[in-house]
């Protein structure tokens, strides 16, 4: 299956600050990648679908402002989380899809904002 | 939501032992697909099926679905204390555009 890293591992931040996270595509060319969240002992609830050379598209309830994404290279996707708050700790996931209606999970990010 | 739920939300059983989870969806789906996510990890996925299947295997892993019940199940076999972890189904549904709506998972204990 498909190579989904994501970068960094885990970031704490002070309240106020913005967090980049990174999630890349290692051997192929993602057109669409997904953004989750999950928080302590729950399931992944979908944040955004991230369309290479487009808008990202957001669920109901997720602040596009407060959750920036970008996904300029067919390689890479970005979520910065603008402004961070402790509310917004919680465990960041992206995935691709692969071929066929799979999709191929990072590894994951762990946002502690203190 | 379109959440689905799965029971039991947890499981401990002894090594070699089946262990058997159920995934309840609420619409219509295009697959079912069937994870797996180690304490604080990223997710792993174990098995996709397609709404026109019933079953399907894959090495100790057997799905069965049935779309008039709106239901699917997870059996792991001669289970390991390796497969101890969360497991997720999740669905994409008719429409959807590939986006997954995941279960509330199912944590499985396998014991020595």
């Amino acid at each position: 299956g498909a190579v989904v890293s994501q970068h960094p591992s885990w970031v704490i931040c002070k309240s106020g600050t913005s967090v980049k996270i990174e999630c890349r595509s290692l051997d192929f060319q993602a057109t669409t990648m997904f953004w989750y969240r999950q928080f302590p002992k729950q399931s992944l609830m979908l944040m955004a679908t991230s369309n290479e050379g487009s808008k990202a598209t957001y669920e109901q309830g997720v602040e596009k402002d407060k959750f920036l994404i970008n996904h300029a290279s067919l390689t890479l996707s970005t979520l910065t989380v603008t402004s961070a708050h402790p509310e917004d700790s919680s465990f960041y996931i992206c995935s691709e899809m692969g071929l066929g209606e799979t999709q191929y999970f990072g590894p994951g990010t762990r946002l502690l904002v203190l | 939501s379109q959440q689905g739920e799965e029971d039991p939300q947890a499981l401990s059983i002894q090594e070699g032992e089946n262990a058997t989870m159920n995934c309840s969806y609420k619409t219509s789906i295009n697959n079912l697909q069937w994870y797996r996510q180690n304490s604080g990890r990223g997710l792993v996925h174990l098995i996709l099926i397609r709404s026109n299947e019933r079953e399907k295997h894959s090495g100790r892993l057997r799905v069965t679905l049935d779309t008039s019940k709106k239901s699917s199940s997870l059996l792991i076999t001669a289970s390991r204390a390796a497969d101890t972890a969360s497991y997720f189904c999740a669905t994409d549904l008719t429409g959807g555009g590939n986006k997954l709506t995941f279960g509330t998972g199912t944590q499985l204990k396998v014991e020595l």
